[in-house]
């Protein structure tokens, strides 16, 4: 059972639109929510992250909502690029363990 | 460029054989672990390191151990593989307490 659920599975998106990736979590312990990027062969790198008593952060394109009465959160890039394209992975952590969603493909047409 | 350094980056391994996935990383970071990484599954966790010579086990132990003689080094390995552990194993590293995770670019095994 995932703890983390992700949606949509892949997305399709425009030069210059917005692409919105959404997260729901069950566990209430979990203390950190971070998104991160992974390109074809690659491992995944750290995107951007928020914790629990912040309900948005900002870095440049990409922003953080959270959203923590309802358990989710999402992930927003403004100005989409075709660099863009990669698959996102939402996590949320507890301690040493670190659970991911199932990822969103994005892939951003130019 | 400091990092994560897995190996090999992919193998073709028969059923019932022995197998070793080795992870080093030169970040000094305390903590360890092994995901892997299946379509529609995401990254799950395998093993975890919080330090050397302590190690614990993720949500998907079952088949798989793991050692941390020291700091650098943290080596997945598989007794007796099985087809249903093809996958891509990932191997990183972070802080303790901190929650930034530092991967390797990953080793692609298929188990036939």
């Amino acid at each position: 059972q995932q703890q983390v659920k992700q949606s949509p599975q892949s997305l399709i998106v425009q030069k210059g639109g917005i692409s919105i990736i959404n997260c729901a979590y069950e566990n209430t312990a979990f203390d950190y929510f971070p998104w991160y990027q992974q390109f074809p062969g690659k491992g995944p790198a750290l995107l951007i992250a928020i914790r629990p008593d912040v309900s948005e952060k900002k870095e440049g394109r990409f922003t953080i909502s959270f959203n923590k009465s309802a358990k989710q959160f999402s992930l927003h890039i403004m100005d989409s690029q075709p660099g863009d394209s990669a698959t996102y992975f939402c996590a949320a952590r507890v301690r040493n363990d670190m659970r991911f969603g199932a990822g969103t493909r994005l892939t951003v047409k130019p | 460029i400091a990092g994560i350094t897995q190996a090999p980056t992919s193998q073709i391994l028969a059923a019932g054989r022995r197998m070793t996935l080795r992870c080093t990383q030169d970040m000094r970071h305390n903590a360890m672990y092994w995901y892997r990484q299946d379509l529609g599954l995401g990254l799950r966790l395998i093993h975890y390191s919080n330090t050397a010579g302590t190690t614990g086990k993720g949500e998907v132990p079952d088949g798989y151990s793991v050692s941390r003689a020291n700091t650098d080094d943290f080596p997945l390995t598989l007794a007796s593989a099985v087809p249903s552990q093809t996958s891509v194993y990932f191997c990183a590293s972070s802080e303790v307490s901190a929650g930034e995770l530092f991967f390797g670019e990953g080793s692609r095994l298929t188990v036939l």
